[in-house]
């Protein structure tokens, strides 16, 4: 099963708050677990990306949680800002698979966060 | 800035027209990918390509074919538009290291099509 799921669809909240997005994988096989951040008219951009070894990341105001056992990682954006206000996909990928399926990316459905002023 | 095109951005074709999508980067990169973006938002490998003259059909099928004859140049055809192909089509690329592990990808801005 190669799908991820993501959730919420939508996230609204006040300059400063915390939004967090979650997404849940089956394929255990997954070593590769990025985040892509898209606004509109563009194509998305590598946000922060986390490999299983560990079980958090943190580049300036992102934070990705991973739980290996749960099959489940997350993104934190700490003190968020109307400028965050975007689509923001998980995503999952067999690095080390081999073969023809190392690179293939597989993403959530994605999370449409505003931030109000 | 990634340095990866596509052209055209936007594009209004009718039924059964023939049409390809460009696209292009600088960057040297081997693997190539095209996504279709649903109006839902989620994206969906429709193709990937590995290096010149390797290419292989993504997980959602598609009856659109490419070619990958230079390492900087992947297009898209379409033989016959129909109104189930309006979606924006997304192009990327990436690097790889050694053993498979892979750099990010980088994509382009996306083309719009709608086939009326």
């Amino acid at each position: 099963q190669q799908q991820v799921k993501q959730s919420p669809q939508s996230l609204i909240v006040q300059k400063g708050g915390i939004p967090i997005i979650n997404c849940a994988y089956e394929n255990t096989a997954f070593d590769y677990f990025p985040w892509y951040q898209q606004f509109p008219g563009k194509g998305p951009a590598l946000l922060i990306a986390i490999r299983p070894d560990v079980s958090e990341k943190k580049e300036g105001r992102f934070t990705i949680s991973f739980n290996k056992s749960a099959k489940q990682f997350s993104l934190h954006i700490m003190d968020s800002q109307p400028g965050d206000s975007a689509t923001y996909f998980c995503a999952a990928s067999e690095e080390n698979a081999g073969g023809t399926s190392y690179g293939k990316l597989t993403f959530g459905q994605g999370t449409i966060l505003t931030v109000h002023p | 800035e990634a340095d990866i095109y596509q052209t055209p951005r936007y594009l209004v074709i009718g039924t059964g027209k023939k049409i390809t999508l460009e696209c292009s980067q600088t960057m040297g990169h081997d693997k190539m990918y095209w996504y279709q973006q649903d109006p839902g938002m989620e994206l969906h490998l429709i193709h990937y390509s590995y290096g010149v003259n390797s290419t292989e059909k993504g997980d959602l099928s598609s009856e659109s074919t490419v070619s990958r004859i230079r390492t900087e140049h992947f297009p898209l055809t379409l033989e016959s538009a129909r109104p189930s192909h309006t979606s924006q089509y997304l192009c990327a690329s990436s690097e790889s290291l050694d053993r498979g592990r892979s750099y990010e990808q980088y994509f382009g801005p996306g083309t719009r099509l709608t086939v009326t």
